[in-house]
C-alpha cells in the first residue's frame, strides 16, 4: 500500500534551518510528484512547493522563494524539504503529499511538527 | 493566485441532518476541485475530486457538485464521525495549489 513516512518532530531556534524527510513506499517513486503543504496551529493549509522525483525539478511558492529547497534521493525513495532562516511564524505541521501530474493529492504523510522558539 | 473562499466558517448541525458547505473560486477552475476532511491531529483525507467524484472508500452520503467558480459539498445525513473540518482545494492552476480556509462542522 502507498505510504509516505515523515521524519520526527523538530524544535529549532529562530534563524536556524530545518530539514524534513518523507520516505515513499508502495508505488513507483519517480512516477508521482511530491508537494509540501504546511499548517500552522489552528490554521488552514498552505502550499509550499513541489518536486518531481524523476528529474528533481522543483517549483516553489513565491512566499518561500529563497528560503526553501526541495531535493530527493531516488536510491531511498525519499524527498527532503529544507527551510532556512526560521522564524516563529514557521511553527507548523509540515506534510508531504503525493499527486499525479496536474492532479489533486491522494496520499498524505503523517505530518512533522516543527516548532520555532527561542 | 486563485483565491478559494469557503462558507460558512462554522456549521452547527445535529446528527442525522444534512450539511451543505460552499466553496467559491476567484476565477474559473472548471471542475478541478477537491474536498478534504480533517480531524484533530490527523492529516487531511481526500473525499471528492473532480468536483463530484467520490474517492475510494468514501460513503455515498458525501456528494459534491458545481463547476467554474461555485462548488458545494453535501453530507446528506451527518454521522458522529463526520464532525470535522472540511477544506476545498483547487488544482486547476497546477502546480500552485490553493486551499479554502476551511469549514468546521460541529455538533449542534
Amino acid at each position: 500500500q502507498v505510504q509516505l513516512v515523515q521524519s520526527g518532530a523538530e524544535v529549532k531556534k529562530p534563524g536556524a534551518s530545518v530539514k524534513v524527510s518523507c520516505r515513499a513506499s508502495g508505488y513507483t517513486f519517480t512516477n508521482y510528484y511530491i508537494h509540501w503543504v504546511r499548517q500552522a496551529p489552528g490554521q488552514g493549509l498552505e502550499w509550499m512547493g513541489i518536486i518531481y522525483p524523476s528529474g528533481g525539478t522543483t517549483s516553489y511558492a513565491q512566499k518561500f522563494q529563497g528560503r526553501v529547497t526541495m531535493t530527493r534521493d531516488t536510491s531511498t525513495s525519499t524527498v527532503f524539504m529544507d527551510l532556512s532562516s526560521l522564524r516563529s511564524e514557521d511553527t507548523a505541521v509540515y506534510y508531504c503529499v503525493r499527486a499525479a501530474y496536474g492532479d489533486y493529492s491522494d496520499y498524505w504523510g503523517q505530518g512533522t511538527l516543527v516548532t520555532v522558539s527561542s | 493566485e486563485i483565491v478559494m473562499t469557503q462558507s460558512p466558517a462554522t456549521l452547527s448541525v445535529s446528527p442525522g441532518e444534512r450539511a451543505t458547505l460552499s466553496c467559491r473560486a476567484s476565477q474559473s477552475i472548471s471542475s478541478n476541485l477537491a474536498w478534504y476532511q480533517q480531524k484533530p491531529g490527523q492529516a487531511p483525507r481526500l473525499l471528492i475530486y473532480g468536483a463530484s467524484t467520490r474517492a475510494t472508500g468514501i460513503p455515498a452520503r458525501f456528494s459534491g457538485s458545481g463547476s467554474g467558480t461555485e462548488f458545494t459539498l453535501t453530507i446528506s445525513s451527518l454521522q458522529s464521525e463526520d464532525f470535522a473540518v472540511y477544506y476545498c482545494q483547487q488544482y486547476n492552476n497546477w502546480p500552485l495549489w490553493t486551499f479554502g480556509q476551511g469549514t468546521k462542522v460541529e455538533i449542534k
